[in-house]
């Protein structure tokens, strides 16, 4: 494909629901980035994939967070039981590298919850 | 930690006036700045990154490690610079951004 793309663009789930939201990558990217996006804030970090590794997960707000990427290209994030305050765009990035190199972004999913 | 600060939410320029999107960083060492844009209804996508030395669409940024600073600027700016602009920080060696809280450009006829 052209670029990373995400699935779905929008998700409204209710409080306690569990959501997952999908991420294919350029073809070719060994790295893989999630990012969590708040109103009014920049990106922050979630977690990271080298190929199939996770190699930090140091940025997910919870153990109700869980990415995965069990074939080292699509990704999934999944929230389980969520919370109003995981209202956010959840952002995935993919480099060739991943070090010191340029992300690249896919157009994100706008999650909702009631 | 490190940090980087965008102190103006929203900057307001007339057309043809020089533009500077102020960045400041906190980190010890000597970081890989970049800046991303994303205009209306588009990705995120780099704009340009220090190490390049080169110039976007008009815009430069330089890194001065003295004010800890990369500010972009754009000595005329054009109505179609009209975006958000986030200025992102990554240890060397090391794969993870952090990013400023944006910075909103609105260029007026």
């Amino acid at each position: 494909g052209a670029g990373v793309s995400q699935s779905p663009r929008y998700k409204v789930a209710k409080r306690g629901q569990d959501v997952a939201l999908r991420c294919d990558p350029i073809s070719g990217h060994v790295s893989l980035f999630w990012y969590q996006q708040a109103l009014g804030q920049g990106p922050e970090f979630l977690t990271y994939f080298q190929n199939e590794a996770q190699l930090d997960k140091s940025g997910l707000p919870s153990d109700r967070f869980f990415a995965e990427r069990p074939e080292g290209s699509v990704s999934t994030l999944k929230i389980q039981r969520t919370q109003q305050e995981d209202s956010a765009v959840y952002l995935c990035a993919s480099s060739y590298t991943g070090i010191n190199q340029p992300q690249h972004f896919g157009d994100g999913t706008r999650l909702s919850i009631l | 930690a490190q940090r980087v600060t965008q102190p103006e939410k929203l900057l307001s320029v007339f057309k043809g006036a020089p533009v500077e999107l102020k960045c400041n960083y906190s980190y010890s060492g000597s970081p890989e700045l970049f800046w991303y844009v994303q205009y209306s209804r588009q990705r995120l996508q780099l704009l340009l990154r220090h190490i390049s030395r080169e110039s976007i669409k008009g815009f430069t940024a330089d890194l001065n490690k003295g004010e800890t600073s990369f500010h972009l600027k754009k000595p005329f700016a054009q109505e179609e610079d009209s975006a958000m602009y986030y200025c992102a920080l990554s240890e060397p060696g090391t794969y993870k951004y952090i990013f400023g809280t944006g910075t909103r450009l609105k260029v007026l006829a």
